[in-house]
């Protein structure tokens, strides 16, 4: 059963940079996930889709402060410049074609 | 633009049936497969079930199967979830959510929905 873990929270200071981590265990290192962000009382958003490779697309209006990296079975998000409205749970999902959908836990992002 | 919005949700006792709505506008809803996810409250996303572009497949989390059954009608870019059986446990935010590339059912989200809330109370 492919599993995503993510860390429960993260902090960082205004305008700081922080990195995200969702880990793929149980299944190839080269599938892709997307994340997604989810501000206080609000539906998620699509941040971006993200490659084995690093390589990854963004959704519309999503500012370049957000990207994407990949190293074996894990993949980060990155935000730098820190800003207030950045404050929100980051989701990770996979997908097993055919079969199902599988997300991370969610880290809850605190900024300072 | 690019646009979901479900309603339907509400109050309902347990062991009862309920019927999610999700609208679709600003894309070609019939390309598109198309995704149920729902959120306890203080939880995390969990997937509920999916439906193909052109409805022919459907797929369901273990924790729902039997009990709840995916739709849609393209001639409404409408998407559906028939929800029997209710329990405690059912009780979330649903949100539905679009498949970022056309002809697959399983693939990254890239549209989502504001969601609806479903409680499940006697």
């Amino acid at each position: 059963q492919l599993v995503l873990t993510q860390s429960p929270s993260a902090s960082a200071s205004l305008g700081a940079s922080v990195k995200l981590t969702c880990t793929l265990s149980n299944g190839p290192g080269s599938y892709a996930i997307a994340w997604h962000q989810q501000q206080p009382e609000k539906g998620p958003r699509y941040l971006m889709k993200l490659n084995s490779d690093g390589s990854h697309n963004k959704g519309d209006g999503i500012p370049d402060r957000f990207s994407g990296s990949s190293s074996g079975a894990e993949r980060y998000l990155t935000i730098s410049s820190l800003q207030s409205e950045d404050e929100a749970d980051y989701y990770c999902q996979t997908w097993v074609s055919g079969v199902h959908v599988v997300f991370g836990g969610g880290t809850k992002l605190t900024v300072l | 633009q690019v646009q979901l919005v479900e309603s339907g949700g509400g109050v309902v006792q347990p062991g009862r049936s309920l019927r999610l709505s999700c609208a679709a506008s600003g894309f070609t809803f019939r390309s598109y497969g198309m995704h149920w996810v729902r959120q306890a409250p203080g939880k995390g996303l969990e997937w509920v079930a999916a439906i193909s572009y052109d409805g022919t497949n459907k797929y369901y989390a273990d924790s729902v199967k039997g009990r709840f059954s995916i739709s849609s009608d393209n001639s409404k870019n409408t998407l559906y979830l028939q929800m029997n059986s209710l329990r405690a446990e059912d009780t979330a935010v649903f949100y539905c959510a679009k498949a970022m590339s056309s002809g697959y059912a399983f693939y990254a989200f890239d549209i989502w929905g504001p969601g609806t809330m479903v409680t499940v109370s006697s």
